[in-house]
């Protein structure tokens, strides 16, 4: 099974900073990645798909890099609203069918 | 607006059953696939179950697998997860989601999300 990997686990920032995670597959999974923020109490929402797309909607200081094993996420100047826990997560399109989403970054405000 | 709304939640022993339903509305309920995803209490994000629009194909986490039954009714625009045999591990928010494509691949991810049924396992 592939293994998925976050860190840091939680970061302390203020506003306007620029926030990067990073998140790790145990295995090659090309670019079969997405970014879930989720705020408490609240649904998990889609931000990025296929490692760097924007899901519509999204505000452009969101961003997503990375293929193979190791991806990034960023928000080049972080608002109060993003003060959220961020999960990656990948598809497994071969058999057997999975998803396995990391364990979580919890940004906090400094 | 897409909206999923999920329901049949509630406190159970170990061992005993219970059954979720998620009703859609705002899409074309036959053309996704949906998922249900679990938060126990204080952790992270396990995926459950997919279930494709036609419902012809289903696949389960090894954790529910043999125990937990996803269905959809495409009369009644509803989802279900039919959860036996139930344990305390299984205590969770259970979301309901609508899962989407890519251009390569089906079932990528879940790009509209309910807001969560609570399932509590205890004796």
């Amino acid at each position: 099974d592939i293994q998925m990997t976050q860190s840091p686990s939680s970061l302390s920032a203020s506003v306007g900073d620029r926030v990067t995670i990073s998140c790790q597959a145990s295995q090659d999974i090309s670019n079969s990645l997405n970014w879930y923020q989720q705020k408490p109490g609240k649904a998990p929402k889609l931000l990025i798909y296929d490692a760097s797309n924007l899901e519509t909607g999204v505000p452009s200081r969101f961003s997503g890099s990375g293929s193979g094993t190791d991806f990034t996420f960023s928000i080049s100047s972080l608002q109060p609203e993003d003060f959220a826990t961020y999960y990656c997560q990948q598809y497994d399109h071969v058999s057997p069918f999975k998803w396995t989403f990391g364990p979580g970054t919890r940004v906090e405000i400094k | 607006e897409v909206q999923l709304l999920e329901s049949g939640g509630g406190w159970v022993q170990p061992g005993q059953s219970l059954r979720l339903s998620c009703a859609a509305s705002g899409f074309s309920f036959g053309s996704y696939g949906l998922s249900w995803v679990r938060q126990a209490p204080g952790k992270g994000l396990e995926w459950v179950s997919t279930i494709s629009g036609d419902g012809a194909g289903t696949y389960y986490a090894d954790s529910v697998k043999g125990r937990f039954t996803i269905s959809r009714d495409l009369s009644k625009i509803t989802l279900h997860l039919q959860m036996n045999s139930l344990r305390a591990e299984d205590t969770a928010l259970y979301y309901c989601a609508r899962v989407f494509d890519t251009t390569d691949y089906y079932y990528a991810g879940a790009d509209n999300w309910g807001q969560g049924t609570l399932v509590t396992v205890s004796s």
